[in-house]
């Protein structure tokens, strides 16, 4: 089964502190995603990545830097974390036409 | 721009009952169609459509692709509690790495 593991289930942080977010995925996937999710808008790519190195913005990468320096490991970057960026996290990879997404991490800035 | 539209935005029901949930898509070169259940949790993986007319069949659940009319259904029939969930779908355009556009979801509640 592919696992798709990400360090938090849950993270509280204070405004304006340097966020880290992890995912790690075992199945040597190339393509790699961060989404937040929120009610009543689904879910949203900030930004992804097709290969170690290689980052695309999504639809909404403004607060937000990704990093992906091992092929297994792509992580979210929130540089000074804002309360309007309170949100699920989800990571994702991608193979075969199906994307395996991780737990989430609920994160709340306060 | 991309777009994924859901109806209706939730659901009440009761066991037993059959529902159908829509999603409409705009997106230019299209691929695929995926549809998710998302509990708790992080969402799972229920269907994917490529071609339309054609059905796809998991116990209960069923979903079809009109590609003509951009658009998808998902029925549940003889729902149960278990069903309750929002349920998400994903468009994939023809673009490099493989991006989703989804839409904001249907939450479904089944009531016993």
């Amino acid at each position: 089964d592919v696992k798709v593991t990400q360090s938090s289930r849950y993270l509280v942080k204070r405004t304006g502190e340097k966020v880290f977010l992890e995912c790690v995925q075992d199945m040597d996937h190339e393509n790699m995603f961060w989404y937040r999710q929120d009610p009543g808008l689904g879910l949203r790519l900030i930004y992804f990545s097709y290969d170690v190195k290689m980052k695309e913005k999504g639809d909404i990468p403004e607060g937000y830097s990704v990093s992906r320096e091992k092929k297994e490991r792509f992580s979210l970057i929130l540089e000074s974390a804002s309360t309007n960026q309170t949100s699920m996290y989800l990571c994702a990879s991608f193979s075969d036409n199906e994307q395996f997404f991780g737990p989430g991490t609920r994160l709340t800035v306060l | 721009e991309d777009k994924v539209v859901q109806s209706p935005l939730s659901l009440v029901v009761h066991e037993g009952d059959t529902v159908t949930l829509n999603c409409s898509y705009e997106v230019t070169n299209f691929r695929s169609l995926l549809w998710y259940k998302q509990e708790k949790k992080a969402p799972t993986f229920l269907f994917m459509l490529t071609s339309s007319g054609i059905e796809k069949k998991s116990g209960r659940l069923s979903s079809i692709l009109d590609k003509k009319e951009l658009f998808s259904i998902l029925n549940i029939t003889a729902t149960q509690t278990g069903d309750s969930a929002i349920y998400l779908c994903a468009v994939g355009p023809m673009e490099y790495g493989n991006k989703l556009v989804f839409g904001a979801g249907t939450i479904l509640r089944v009531k016993s």
